[in-house]
Parts: C-alpha cells; structure tokens; sequence
C-alpha cells in the first residue's frame, strides 16, 4: 500500500538558518503530494502541493520539488523565523484514492531567536 | 475565512460507552473525512463520506465505527463502544472538487 517517510525529528535550528526536511514516498500510480503544518493548538493547515512529476510546490518561503526518479518530496526554506516552529507533515493521495491522504509521522520544528 | 470545527475539543469517556464526535465543515463542501492520530504515530485515515454514504474506509475503521451527516451541517464520527486504543486525536476534514482538505482543530479522546 502507499507510504510516507519523514526524517527522523525534532529539528531545532537557529533563526535564518537552512531547512530541509526529507520525504520519501511508495505509491502506485500518480500520486500527488503535500506537506501540511500544525502550529500548537491548531489543525493541519495545507502548506504547498505538488500533483505531478518536477512539479515545484510554493508558498511562505517553502519550496519541495516532486520527483518521482527518486520518489521524494523534501521541504526546503532558505531562512527560518521564530514563527516556522510547529510540527510538518508530508502526505500523498494515491493516484486511485477518492481522496484519502497518507500521511508521515510528522517532524517538530523548533526555531530558537 | 471559513474553517472546519469540531467539538468537544477534548471528551473523556469510560471504556465500553459510547461516544460521538461532531464536526461541522465547510458549508459549500461535498466530501467529509475523519482521521485519527495515537500519541506519538502517524495521522491515520479512518473514512471518506460523499453524496450521504462511505466512498472509503480504512482497517481501523470496524463495526464500532459510524459515520453521519444527520442535517445540512454537521458531520459526525461515532465510537459504539470505546476502548482504551481509541484515545487519540480525532481530525475532521472537508473539501471541495479541489480536493484540498481543510481540517478542523481536533478532537482530543481520553479512554479511562
């Protein structure tokens, strides 16, 4: 069945600092993928997509490319703030799913000022 | 900006009774989902629900589980009799043709 690997957490890393979070994926067909955010207290909010093949999802600085030759979608930010610290989630939605999401096991991301 | 609720937002319950959580989507949304998290693990798919029935479910979700949309709003998720493998965070989710799922907050479920 399908399947998604995060690196192992937690990340703690300074202000303006590199992230990369790694995901790895198994799925039949096409799948699409995500990486979604929880901050305390709050639900999973969708922070970027990617449906297809080298597709590049965007959005509040975040960047992960889809690449299917190594089936990987990791999560990339050039400069981190106090504010990025919350726990991030890979996912995919199999190609033949109405819609069920699969899910990593999450990494907590602490940024220290 | 339209969210997804879910109450209560923390139920603690004794083993063997019943519980029922409510969620209340997205109004113009069509397709419902519930997903639950153990301490811990990963968020795990239980039910999709479409045009008043189950589109899909996953293993965890047995006999003991249900699925309604009793009015235009709500949608609820229940356990028939719990068990102390219930506890978890229990998450609601929406979405349009998109398909871009919205979640609510969560539902924490304590199982004494």
């Amino acid at each position: 069945g399908d399947s998604v690997t995060q690196m192992e957490g937690p990340v703690t890393l300074s202000e303006e600092a590199f992230l990369t979070i790694n995901c790895t994926y198994t799925a039949t067909g096409y799948p699409s993928l995500f990486w979604y955010v929880q901050y305390p207290g709050e639900g999973l909010q969708l922070l970027l997509k990617a449906t297809k093949a080298d597709d590049k999802g965007s959005n509040k600085g975040f960047e992960a490319t889809y690449r299917k030759e190594t089936t990987s979608f990791h999560l990339e930010k050039g400069s981190v703030q106090v504010s990025d610290s919350a726990v991030y989630f890979c996912a995919l939605r199999g190609g033949t799913s109405y819609g069920k999401l699969t899910f990593g096991q999450g990494t907590i991301l602490t940024v220290h000022p | 900006e339209p969210e997804v609720t879910q109450t209560p937002s923390h139920q603690v319950t004794q083993m063997g009774q019943e519980v029922i959580l409510r969620c209340v989507p997205i109004s113009n949304h069509l397709y419902f989902y519930w997903y639950r998290q153990i301490l811990g693990q990963k968020v795990e798919f239980l039910v999709s629900f479409y045009n008043n029935e189950i589109s899909e479910k996953s293993e965890i979700f047995d006999d003991q589980f249900s699925v309604e949309r009793p009015d235009g709003s709500n949608f609820t998720l229940k356990i028939r009799s719990t068990k102390l493998e219930d506890s978890a965070m229990y998450f609601c989710a929406s979405s349009d043709y998109s398909n871009e799922q919205f979640f609510g907050p969560g539902t924490r479920l304590t199982v004494l």
